[in-house]
């Protein structure tokens, strides 16, 4: 079975500064994708980046990077240059062999002016 | 291209009624995944239809259910309510090839659903 953890229920950081979002998971499955998907209170899910866990680089969308450490089996979501609207829950997920996409119980950042 | 669309976006219903979900895929994509959203359980996955015939399901009651029509819009209907049924519905959409590497899933706006 897979599973993601997010071990930070709320975060905090000031606009401009960089803020880290922490996601580990577990599966046995050789092969898998990993998801971050942010939610505002709008309630719709933004995709911002997917890694491969074959993947050799890091993925980096924008702002947006993923730390990817296989061997520790985390993903960790940097945010560059965090703005007020960057302000929402987020969600890590990956899928795997059973092709459901398994997401985490989320964090919520606030980012203050 | 247009987003992933749902419909209604809010929705009231009382116990022992039932209720229907649709949901509009991005032009193009042939699967449709329906997820259910509440603050104690998180996101679950319900179901997945591709190509009209249901590909992958979660661990829901029979009361859920769903189909895909041939221009891949969904339906998510769920029978006999239940106040614990009462969520943020959200549909999302992809191409509907099996990975690696793993698609992306687009997800529409949600169908917030209380029940009373």
């Amino acid at each position: 079975a897979q599973k993601i953890t997010q071990t930070q229920p709320g975060m905090f950081v000031q606009e401009k500064e960089a803020v880290t979002l922490d996601c580990t998971y577990d599966t046995s499955d050789p092969s898998y994708g990993l998801f971050w998907y942010k939610q505002p209170s709008s309630g719709e899910m933004i995709f911002l980046i997917y890694q491969g866990s074959y993947d050799q680089q890091n993925a980096t969308e924008g702002r947006y990077s993923l730390n990817f450490q296989k061997a520790r089996k985390s993903a960790n979501l940097v945010i560059s240059a965090s703005q007020l609207g960057d302000s929402a829950m987020y969600f890590c997920a990956m899928k795997g062999g059973s092709e459901k996409l398994v997401f985490g119980k989320g964090t919520k950042l606030t980012v203050n002016p | 291209k247009a987003g992933v669309t749902q419909t209604p976006r809010y929705l009231i219903k009382t116990r022992g009624q039932q209720v229907t979900l649709s949901c509009s895929p991005i032009s193009g994509h042939r699967s449709v995944s329906w997820y259910q959203q509440t603050p104690g359980q998180g996101l679950q996955f319900l179901f997945e239809y591709f190509s009209e015939t249901q590909r992958n399901k979660g661990n829901f009651p029979g009361r859920f259910s769903g189909r895909q029509f041939s221009n891949s819009r969904s339906e998510m209907n769920v029978s006999t309510l239940e106040l614990g049924d009462s969520a943020l519905y959200l549909c999302a959409s992809s191409g509907g090839t099996s990975g690696p590497p793993w698609e992306t899933q687009y997800f529409g706006p949600g169908t917030r659903l209380l029940v009373l």
